[in-house]
């Protein structure tokens, strides 16, 4: 069963980069790899999602090395409006593994 | 345009109780799904359909049902509800599926506790 593992935390400053790891074992083939962001008391909310290579939208950029044993969330310039959540998730044929979440912390 | 509506948002219950969560989507979306969020745990998915009519187990089934007797609503029910079950239900909708690039749009949850 595959499975993906996220640190558990993060801290950071306003406008840095922050970099956010998550480790998918097992990934298959057709797999695609999501990320979301959740603030409290609300549901996650999609950021990116990418298959191999790297994927850039408004908001964030994904790596994705040629193994795809593993990806990276880049937020450039964070925000204390990034203090959150965030999820990655494995998704492919009969399969949705949410990570275990990254609570990033952003301060002033 | 509401996205994804779940109710109730709130609900606590005694052991051996049951109840059904509601869920439902206005984007007219073929999948939906059923998650458990625990401390520690990420999300989990419990049951998920693939369309009206469907139902199909997630990762973690046991203990609840579902029914998706109307492509815009998928309901969660809790027969005899045990204290393990206590958690953050979450639904989500997506316009297709698994093996897809189509990202899921998600409720904002109901609280579950159950005593």
């Amino acid at each position: 069963l595959a499975k993906t593992t996220q640190p558990i935390s993060m801290d950071s400053y306003e406008g840095q980069e922050v970099n956010i790891t998550c480790s998918h074992n097992n990934i298959a083939t057709n797999d695609y790899i999501t990320w979301y962001q959740q603030f409290p008391s609300q549901g996650p909310r999609f950021i990116i999602q990418g298959y191999k290579t790297k994927v850039t939208n408004e908001v964030a950029s994904l790596f994705i090395p040629a193994d795809r044993k593993s990806s990276t969330l880049s937020l450039p310039r964070v925000s204390l409006s990034d203090t959150a959540v965030y999820y990655c998730l494995v998704v492919g044929t009969d399969k949705l593994i949410f990570g275990t979440g990254t609570r990033l912390q952003v301060f002033p | 345009n509401a996205g994804v509506t779940q109710t109730p948002k709130f609900r606590v219950l005694k052991t051996g109780q049951s109840m059904t969560l509601l869920c439902a989507q206005d984007m007219n979306h073929e999948y939906m799904y059923w998650y458990r969020q625990d401390p520690g745990m990420g999300l989990r998915l419990i049951h998920y359909s693939v369309g009206e009519g469907t139902t199909a187990k997630g990762e973690v089934p046991d203990g609840y049902n579902v029914s998706r007797l109307k492509k815009q609503n998928f309901l969660l029910g809790l027969e005899s509800a045990a204290p393990s079950q206590t958690s953050v239900y979450f639904c989500a909708s997506s316009y297709t599926g698994l093996v897809s690039n189509q990202p899921q749009h998600f409720g904002d949850g109901t609280r579950l506790s159950i005593l």
